[in-house]
């Protein structure tokens, strides 16, 4: 079964950088994901595509403060000078048989 | 500029039916498989289902199967998805969301949301 693994929560300092964890369940190593951004009462956004070769493609308008890196079955996002606007949840997508999020990460910067 | 915007939301009972809609503008919305997503309050994203570019295939999440169908209008640029039988647990704001497929697919747009509630 694909499932998706995400820490619940994450925190780093105003400036500093952060690499949030997404990882694949056992036998899917070779997925692509994508990194979805959801700030305080507002819709999720759209931020990369991630290859299991750590390619990625961002999407528009989305700075390259925030890049994308893979290691076998575990995918990272990486957000470096950290903004306050950069503090909300961030969640992991793939598909299978159906369309499957990890579980987010909250993510705070102090 | 990409702009999904939902529609259809509101308070109902349970047992009760509700039809959202969302309307696409800023690109060839034909050219592209569409999904809704869920997201209970206080809770993460949970996919509902998905639509291919003609509407000639769909799919479901299990816990709606048999109750919600999602279809499209290509000529308004309009997608729906029909909810009926509603229980408690269908409570949530609902995405539509653009698909796109690069080796995989993955969403690469959303819209605002919409919210359901069901209560009695």
């Amino acid at each position: 079964q694909l499932v998706l693994t995400q820490s619940p929560s994450a925190s780093a300092s105003l400036g500093a950088s952060v690499k949030l964890t997404c990882t694949l369940s056992s036998g899917h190593s070779s997925y692509s994901i994508a990194w979805h951004q959801q700030q305080p009462e507002r819709g999720p956004r759209y931020l990369m595509k991630l290859n299991s070769d750590g390619s990625h493609t961002r999407g528009d308008g989305i700075p390259d403060r925030f890049s994308g890196s893979s290691s076998g079955a575990e995918r990272y996002l990486t957000i470096s000078s950290l903004q306050s606007e950069d503090e909300a949840d961030y969640y992991c997508q793939t598909w299978g048989t159906a369309g499957v999020f990890g579980g987010g990460t909250k993510l705070t910067v102090l | 500029e990409v702009q999904l915007v939902e529609s259809g939301g509101g308070s109902v009972q349970p047992g009760e039916s509700l039809r959202l809609s969302c309307a696409a503008s800023g690109f060839s919305f034909s050219s592209y498989w569409m999904h809704w997503v869920r997201q209970a309050p206080g809770r993460g994203l949970v996919w509902v289902s998905r639509i291919n570019s003609d509407g000639s295939t769909t799919s479901y999440a299990d816990s709606v199967k048999g109750r919600f169908t999602i279809s499209r209008d290509n000529a308004k640029n309009t997608l729906h998805l029909q909810m009926n039988s509603l229980r408690v647990e269908d409570t949530a704001v609902y995405y539509c969301t653009r698909v796109a497929y690069s080796s995989s697919w993955y969403v690469d747009y959303w819209g605002q949301g919409t919210l359901v509630t069901v209560s009695s």
